[in-house]
């Protein structure tokens, strides 16, 4: 059974780089041939597409964000990590990564929560 | 990018009677290969998001027969035959066709 993990900070400075990572695990092919996805969820709101990747590093950004997102992959560790730069408080959320079946989305991540704060 | 338009925002319902939701596009999700590239996911309280429908039409595994996704093009509709209590959270409608991904805005399915 395919699982995802959420890790990093919770709390981030305004200005500063919010960075997490997503550790994959269960099943096969866990990474490889999957386009694997960042979705936040501000606090009582709904779900926003971050950007994906594909496992051969292949990398789709969500225009309202790309100047401030970089989204990387190591197959070797079964993780991908996002990168989030000069943070605000609109960037408080909830972040889910996720793998992607053919289209849709089956596995999700918990979740973790980031508040951006001084 | 494609705009999804959810209705209604809110949806009290009584157990064991039906409830639907619909779903718009401000573009086509009907692909060349005939499917229409359209999601459904339930978030229950405190949870991610739970894949029910993909499709347009194609239940996930393990989702309950009382599920039904119907639709085409840039109108699709989201039923549950009889609503029973474990159905409660917020229903979204998600596009796939092309990025970004976008997502409606959320229906709010809650017991009467």
């Amino acid at each position: 059974q395919v699982q995802l993990q959420e890790s990093g900070p919770g709390l981030v400075k305004p200005s500063e780089t919010l960075s997490l990572t997503c550790t994959v695990s269960g099943g096969s092919l866990t990474i490889s041939s999957h386009y694997l996805v960042w979705i936040r969820q501000p606090p009582g709101k709904g779900l926003e597409w971050i950007g994906s990747i594909y496992s051969d590093g292949s990398t789709y950004y969500n225009p309202s964000l790309k100047s401030r997102v970089t989204i990387s992959v190591d197959t070797s560790k079964s993780q991908f990590s996002l990168r989030l730069s000069s943070v605000t408080a609109a960037d408080t959320a909830l972040y889910v990564c996720a793998r992607r079946g053919h289209t849709s989305i089956p596995h999700w991540g918990q979740g973790t929560l980031v508040t951006v704060s001084s | 990018d494609i705009v999804m338009t959810q209705s209604p925002l809110s949806l009290p319902v009584t157990p064991g009677e039906p409830a639907s939701i619909s779903c718009r596009s401000s573009q086509s999700l009907l692909h060349p290969n005939g499917n229409n590239y359209l999601d459904w996911y339930l978030q229950k309280a405190g949870q991610s998001p739970q894949l029910l429908i993909y499709f347009g039409s194609n239940r996930a595994s393990g989702v309950p027969d009382r599920f039904t996704g119907s639709g085409s093009g840039t109108d699709f509709t989201l039923k549950i035959s009889r609503v029973e209590a474990e159905d409660v959270g917020v229903y979204y409608c998600m596009q796939a066709l092309q990025n970004p991904l976008t997502f409606g805005g959320g229906t709010k399915v809650e017991i009467k």
